[in-house]
């Protein structure tokens, strides 16, 4: 089993709709991100978390929301999804030290109809 | 605010050549660490090679080296050899307190 794991693997929404993108790791790592990636504009970081009762806010957290059910999991929530949130979604983790980088989930393609 | 640059969004190279590609960053930072993620069509991010900045020595990782040069601020990807397998998009990272990705290099091979 992987490291990280994302469901679904790719998704076809319609403007409006609520969609929820799953993120669960066997890693033990306390600390939980989810990253837009978008051509030409790289990996943009939505939020993060470095324990269950942490949350916070990155540079485009606008319309997204994110619960920390445990440890393990992570999950990202689109309360009205739009168009231009049509994009390439990963979750990734990394211990406290962070300087090992990053684990990557295999990434949510997320289509908003 | 941290800023990593890919200066060549698109690169190609013939298979068995080598090919390097850049990436320079902007910090005020003294202690740091820089990355390489690999992307190919699988679309998963693979950690490629790994360099601390208070280490002047080169990291290598078999056919992948970096060329890192601290008070330039620039911190190259060479892959030598080239393979199909290498085709990707590469991303370079930089993390000091904050993990900040550059846009990526798109690399063909060619065979």
């Amino acid at each position: 089993d992987a490291d990280v794991t994302q469901t679904p693997r790719n998704r076809i929404t319609k403007t409006g709709k609520r969609i929820m993108l799953e993120c669960s790791q066997t890693k033990g790592h306390d600390r939980m991100y989810w990253y837009r990636q978008d051509p030409g504009l790289g990996l943009r970081l939505i939020y993060y978390s470095f324990d269950v009762k942490d949350i916070n806010k990155g540079e485009i957290s606008d319309g997204y929301s994110v619960s920390r059910q445990a440890q393990a999991k992570f999950s990202l929530s689109l309360e009205s999804a739009i168009p231009n949130q049509t994009a390439l979604y990963f979750c990734a983790t990394s211990d406290f030290h962070n300087n090992y980088g990053y684990t990557f989930g295999s990434g949510t393609r997320l289509t908003v109809v | 605010a941290q800023t990593v640059t890919q200066s060549q969004p698109e690169m190609s190279v013939q298979e068995a050549e080598t090919v390097t590609l850049s990436c320079t960053y902007d910090t005020s930072e003294s202690d740091y660490y820089l990355f390489w993620y690999k992307q190919p069509p699988s679309r998963q991010m693979i950690l490629v090679i790994r360099q601390e900045a208070y280490k002047q020595q080169n990291a290598t990782e078999n056919r992948f080296s970096v060329n890192f040069q601290k008070a330039a601020k620039s911190f190259s990807l060479k892959i030598s050899d080239s393979q199909l397998g290498d085709a990707a998009m590469y991303f370079c990272a930089y993390y000091g307190n904050q993990f900040y990705f550059g846009t990526g290099t798109s690399l063909t091979v060619i065979p």
